[in-house]
């Protein structure tokens, strides 16, 4: 299985703040990645694929980028509804794996 | 805009089967282009994806669940349902069903998830 490890595990960032999160992956994945914001009690919702396409709907204040084993999630101007987890997940190779998740708050 | 929902027991004794359901409205669940899946995610955990279905009948599963998993779907109630035999304490988890989108990639609708506690 393609293992996917997410840094940092939790973060607390200021409103305004620009917030990035690692994902790196244990195999050459190309550009098949997600992003995922999850907030308690709800599901996960798709907000990146293909490593940095914006799915539809979702503020432009969050980007992704990068190729290959590394990848790169970036929140720029932190709002206080951006408080979630965040998940990677790789759609190269099946079984498809999530990182481990980065516990975002507000400081 | 398609919305899933899951159904199904929330407690189910060990060594038992879990059976859940995820009825898809909104949309046809045997339009092409996509994979209908089950993921799961215990308490304070990461997700793991169980295995999915595509509308010819085909199925994946992960590895380590493949021995126990079986998907199927019911097109004339626009359902597909997942079966875990002989379940364990370890099988305890939110289980969420999802649409993956088969030509871009990523999950782009999902249940809302539902508790599965397995004890006795």
């Amino acid at each position: 299985d393609i293992q996917m490890t997410q840094s940092p595990s939790s973060l607390s960032a200021s409103v305004g703040d620009r917030v990035t999160i690692a994902c790196q992956a244990t195999q050459d994945i190309r550009t098949y990645l997600s992003w995922y914001q999850q907030k308690p009690g709800k599901a996960p919702n798709l907000l990146i694929y293909d490593a940095s396409k914006l799915e539809a709907g979702v503020p432009s204040r969050f980007s992704g980028s990068g190729s290959g084993t590394g990848f790169t999630f970036t929140i720029n101007s932190l709002q206080p509804e951006d408080v979630a987890t965040y998940f990677c997940q790789q759609y190269d190779d099946l079984p498809y794996t999530f990182g481990q998740g980065t516990k975002l708050e507000i400081k | 805009q398609v919305q899933l929902q899951e159904s199904g027991p929330g407690l189910v004794k060990p060594s038992q089967t879990l059976s859940l359901t995820c009825s898809v409205s909104g949309g046809s669940i045997s339009s092409g282009g996509y994979y209908w899946t089950w993921i799961r995610q215990p308490a304070g955990k990461g997700l793991e994806w169980i295995g999915r279905l595509y509308t010819t009948g085909s199925t994946d599963f992960n590895p380590s669940l493949k021995s126990r998993v079986t998907i199927s779907v019911d097109t004339s109630k626009n359902q597909f349902s997942l079966n875990l035999s002989s379940v364990t304490a370890t099988d305890t988890a939110v289980y969420f069903c999802a649409r993956d989108r088969w030509e871009t990639g990523g999950f782009d609708s999902w249940g809302q998830g539902t508790l599965v506690t397995v004890s006795s």
